[in-house]
């Protein structure tokens, strides 16, 4: 199975910021990679998917990249409704695989 | 408006069987392939099963191959998971998730809210 790691694992920041979380594959998966979202209590919430396309309906301030292994989130200016824990997800091939989550916080 | 409810979550002896369900509306169900994830409490997601639009093609998770079949009704817009030979470790929230454009394999584009499986004694 492919393998995703997130990096970091946890990360504090201040509204306004700008902040990019990392995603690394064990593989090459080509662009078949997702962002996902998921506030406490919440269900999963797609951001971006094909490592660049934003989802419909969600803010300009999140952009994601990367191609092949390297991939990155990015939040250009944090808001209150930001925090929250960030996944990466694959589909290049099944097993379909999750990053282990990164958990943003307030400062 | 899609919409994904899952229902059927409940607390289970070590051993024992649960069936879940989701059901979906605001799309045409038989044309969209349907997933389970689940989430361990305070844990990461792990993808379970899948099964196509039309109920053909099916994939597994290694945890779960062999005591977990996932299945469809398009009749009724549901989709199930039947959980056999239940352990500790299944012990999650589990989600259903629909592929994105009607393909096989794609990203998660909707989400059902979640129901709570507790596997213990």
């Amino acid at each position: 199975a492919i393998q995703l790691t997130q990096s970091p694992s946890s990360l504090s920041a201040s509204v306004g910021d700008r902040v990019t979380i990392t995603c690394r594959a064990s593989q090459d998966i080509s662009r078949a990679l997702a962002w996902i979202q998921q506030k406490p209590g919440k269900s999963p919430k797609l951001l971006v998917h094909d490592a660049s396309s934003l989802q419909s309906g969600v803010p300009s301030r999140f952009s994601g990249s990367g191609s092949g292994t390297d991939f990155s989130l990015t939040i250009s200016s944090l808001q209150p409704e930001d925090f929250a824990t960030y996944f990466c997800q694959q589909f290049n091939t099944y097993p379909i695989t999750f990053g282990q989550g990164t958990r943003l916080e307030i400062k | 408006e899609v919409n994904l409810l899952e229902s059927g979550g409940d607390l289970v002896q070590p051993g024992g069987s649960l069936r879940l369900s989701c059901a979906a509306s605001g799309f045409p169900f038989n044309t969209f392939a349907m997933n389970w994830v689940r989430q361990a409490p305070g844990k990461g997601l792990e993808w379970v099963a899948l099964m196509s639009g039309g109920g053909g093609t099916t994939f597994y998770a290694d945890s779960v191959r062999g005591r977990f079949t996932i299945s469809r009704d398009n009749s009724k817009n549901t989709l199930y998971l039947q959980m056999k030979s239940l352990r500790v470790e299944d012990t999650a929230i589990y989600y259903c998730a629909r592929v994105g454009l009607g393909f096989l394999l794609n990203w998660f584009d909707s989400w059902g809210q979640g129901t709570l499986v507790t596997v213990s004694s």
